[in-house]
């Protein structure tokens, strides 16, 4: 398996743009996690799916992020529109829903907004 | 609410000293789960190690050892014969059976190993 892969790597843009992280999960992995890094305020996460469900949304800074999950296989995270203070490294990881698996992480996106 | 403390914010050691790398977590699940990653400066997060609530063995893989101790909700990471390639961000992260599943971070200890 390929494991966990987000696209892209690396994205600059300028302020009030729109930026669209990608994620694949690994295959029969059915929950998913978004996580932002940053210096000040470390991983925190953003949302959570099961099953394709948001679960837990209440780490969504505000209404300009918004997340989904079409299908098992695939889910974005948008930020509409963008401020430089969302610039960081954004995480896709996914775990089965067994009681003690870990998760997975990609490699992250890291996003600049200037 | 869970919630994971690493109080260490950066060691610095010389190769082959032992280093612990110490977590202390909070939740009021008595079903949860402890996990150890490593952050190269490459910034990957890799898992190292999962323990359940109910297995207080400790557990040693090579130079890597735990210390799970319940009863001062403590989950310590212990390097023994520090080599350089072991310079990393090490997050411990708990997540809770019943309450919120998705994985709570610590802050990070930043370990660097000098030659």
């Amino acid at each position: 398996d390929a494991g966990v892969i987000q696209s892209p790597r690396h994205e600059v843009t300028e302020m009030g743009q729109e930026v669209t992280l990608r994620c694949k999960p690994i295959s029969g992995h059915n929950s998913l996690f978004w996580y932002r890094q940053t210096m000040m305020r470390g991983l925190e996460l953003l949302i959570y799916f099961n099953n394709n469900v948001p679960i837990d949304d209440s780490g969504m800074p505000e209404d300009r992020f918004s997340a989904k999950m079409p299908n098992a296989s695939f889910s974005t995270l948008k930020i509409q529109p963008s401020e430089p203070r969302d610039s960081a490294v954004y995480f896709c990881a996914s775990r089965t829903t067994g009681i003690f698996s870990e998760a997975f992480f990609g490699q992250g996106t890291r996003l600049t907004v200037v | 609410a869970q919630k994971v403390t690493q109080a260490q914010t950066e060691i610095s050691v010389v190769e082959k000293e032992d280093v612990t790398l110490d977590c202390v977590y909070e939740t009021r699940d008595t079903t949860y789960y402890l996990f150890w990653y490593k952050q190269p400066p490459s910034g990957e997060l890799v898992f190292l190690i999962r323990r359940n609530s109910f297995d207080e063995q400790n557990e040693i893989s090579g130079r890597y050892s735990w210390n799970f101790q319940k009863s001062t909700s403590s989950f310590n990471f212990t390097i023994t014969a520090s080599q350089v390639v072991d310079s990393a961000v090490y997050f411990c992260a708990l997540s809770e059976a019943t309450g919120r599943r998705a994985l709570t971070f610590g802050s990070g200890t930043r370990l660097q190993v000098q030659p």
